[in-house]
C-alpha cells in the first residue's frame, strides 16, 4: 500500500516481557516519528528519525524503550521488561521533507499494546 | 515547554449544526498550528494549518484562523454533516526544520442525522 504500515496492529503482553513494533513509512520519506497515545488523551512525543540517524529521543520515557532505524526506512520500537503503564497506542508518522519546514505527517493506525 | 489546550467533549451536534472547537497554545517563537483528524478505524490525517499570524488554513469546509493575540487556533464549520463525526486534535510545531508535532488531547465530534 502507499501509506504508513504497522504491525502488529494488537499485542498483548505479559508483564516483564519485551516486545517490538514495527513501522514501514512511506517509501522515499525522510522524517519518521515515533508518539504514544494513552487512552483518551492525544498523542505524545517518543523519538525521531531523520533516515538513519536518531536526532531527538527525548520523549522516550524510560531506558526500557529503545528505537532504532538502520536503513532509514523501516523502523523498529522495542520494550523491554513492559509495564502495565506502558499500554497504549504507538502511533509512527512520516513525512517526505523535514517535518518542521511542512508540519504534515503521515500517520500509521498505530500498534496498541496491552500489558496484563 | 510547548503546550495546546482543547476544549472539553465529547461534543455532539446534529447535522447542519454550526460547529466550533476551540485550541489556545502556549509556545515560544513562531509555531505553525495544524488540525488533524481521525476518522473512525483510520490513522491520524492533517485537515488543516497556518504557518503565521493571521493565517487562515482552510479544508473540506472547516476553517481556522491564527490568532496570536489571543494564541488561539479556533476550528470552525458552518454546517456540519455525518461523515464529519471523528476525533480533531489541534497541534503545534516549533521553530526549526527538525521541530516536532505537540498535540492538544482531542475532541470527539458526533454529528446525528
Amino acid at each position: 500500500g502507499a501509506g504508513v504500515s504497522q504491525s502488529p496492529r494488537y499485542k498483548v503482553a505479559k508483564r516483564g516481557q519485551d516486545v517490538a513494533l514495527r513501522c514501514d513509512p512511506i517509501s522515499g520519506h525522510v522524517s519518521l516519528f515515533w508518539y504514544q497515545q494513552a487512552l483518551g488523551q492525544g498523542p505524545e512525543f517518543l523519538t525521531y528519525f531523520q533516515n538513519e540517524a536518531q536526532l531527538d529521543k527525548s520523549g522516550l520515557p524510560s531506558d526500557r524503550f529503545f528505537a532504532e532505524r538502520p536503513e532509514g526506512s523501516v523502523s523498529t520500537l522495542k520494550i523491554q521488561r513492559t509495564q502495565q503503564e506502558d499500554s497504549a497506542v504507538y502511533l509512527c508518522a512520516s513525512s517526505l521533507f523535514l517535518a518542521g519546514l511542512t508540519g504534515e505527517l503521515f500517520f500509521g493506525e498505530g500498534s496498541r499494546l496491552t500489558v496484563l | 515547554g510547548d503546550s495546546v489546550t482543547q476544549m472539553e467533549g465529547p461534543v455532539t451536534l446534529s447535522e447542519e449544526a454550526f460547529l466550533t472547537i476551540n485550541c489556545t497554545y502556549t509556545a515560544t517563537g513562531y509555531p505553525s498550528l495544524f488540525w488533524y483528524v481521525q476518522y473512525p478505524g483510520e490513522g491520524l490525517q492533517l485537515l488543516l494549518k497556518a504557518t503565521k499570524a493571521d493565517d487562515k488554513g482552510s479544508n473540506k469546509g472547516f476553517e481556522a484562523t491564527y490568532r496570536k493575540e489571543t494564541t488561539s487556533f479556533h476550528l470552525e464549520k458552518g454546517s456540519v454533516q455525518v461523515s464529519d463525526s471523528a476525533v480533531y486534535f489541534c497541534a503545534l510545531s516549533g521553530f526549526g526544520a527538525n521541530s516536532k508535532l505537540t498535540f492538544g488531547k482531542g475532541i470527539t465530534l458526533s454529528v446525528r442525522p
